[in-house]
């Protein structure tokens, strides 16, 4: 079965960079079709959609965070790396990952999300 | 972007009674496809999202049949049938149409 699972800091100051790491079970990256995104949900707040790479390597950003994130994999390790550069006490949020078959099956698996507060 | 207005935001229900979210997007969701890339998904307290629908109407396996997705190009609604208590959380529609993708704000549903 499918899996995802989230990791990284749980804090971060200001101005620093945050790397969030998807590790993943049941699908290959390097199958076609497959992506793997990113959402967020700040406290008590709405879910946000950031970015999605696919098998291809092609990738996708949310225009307002574009400058600030970079998605990488690794389909050895199956594993999608998040960067998001400049970080703010705006960001503290819950970071998921997620699962899509391209168009046909978005968003149908999620990780179980990991907080991450920004505060000096 | 495409905004995705959602509501009610709050829906207060009795068991056993039906319910409705409405989601209407700020443009048409229908795809050069032919498809119509709209999603629905459930938030309990603490938990992860879960999808419910995707592609206006298919639910998901394992998904009751009391819920049921409708609604084309700009206006979409998700309806469960019966209220049953594990149907509290919010409720979050989403499209997959357009770049970024976008999700609604939420409708939180409570049992009166």
């Amino acid at each position: 079965q499918i899996t995802l699972e989230e990791s990284g800091p749980a804090l971060v100051k200001p101005t620093q960079t945050l790397a969030l790491t998807c590790t993943f079970s049941g699908f290959s990256l390097s199958s076609n079709r497959v992506g793997v995104g990113w959402i967020r949900q700040p406290p008590g707040k709405a879910l946000e959609w950031l970015a999605l790479i696919y098998w291809n390597d092609d990738k996708r950003y949310t225009p307002s965070l574009k400058n600030r994130l970079t998605l990488t994999k690794d389909t050895s390790k199956n594993q999608v790396v998040l960067t998001m550069t400049n970080m703010d006490p705006g960001d503290t949020a819950t970071y998921y990952c997620t699962h899509s078959y391209f168009d046909d099956s978005p968003l149908d698996y999620w990780g179980q999300g990991t907080l991450v507060t920004v505060s000096s | 972007d495409c905004l995705m207005t959602q509501s009610p935001l709050s829906l207060p229900v009795t068991l056993g009674q039906p319910a409705s979210i409405s989601c209407r997007s700020s443009q048409s969701l229908v795809y050069s496809d032919g498809n119509t890339y709209l999603s629905w998904f459930h938030q309990r307290p603490g938990q992860s999202p879960r999808r419910l629908i995707y592609k206006v109407s298919n639910r998901d396996s394992g998904v009751p049949d009391r819920f049921g997705g409708g609604g084309s190009g700009t206006d979409f609604t998700l309806k469960i049938s019966r209220v049953e208590a594990e149907d509290v959380g919010v409720y979050y529609c989403m499209q997959t149409t357009h770049w970024p993708h976008t999700f609604g704000q939420g409708t939180k549903l409570e049992i009166k």
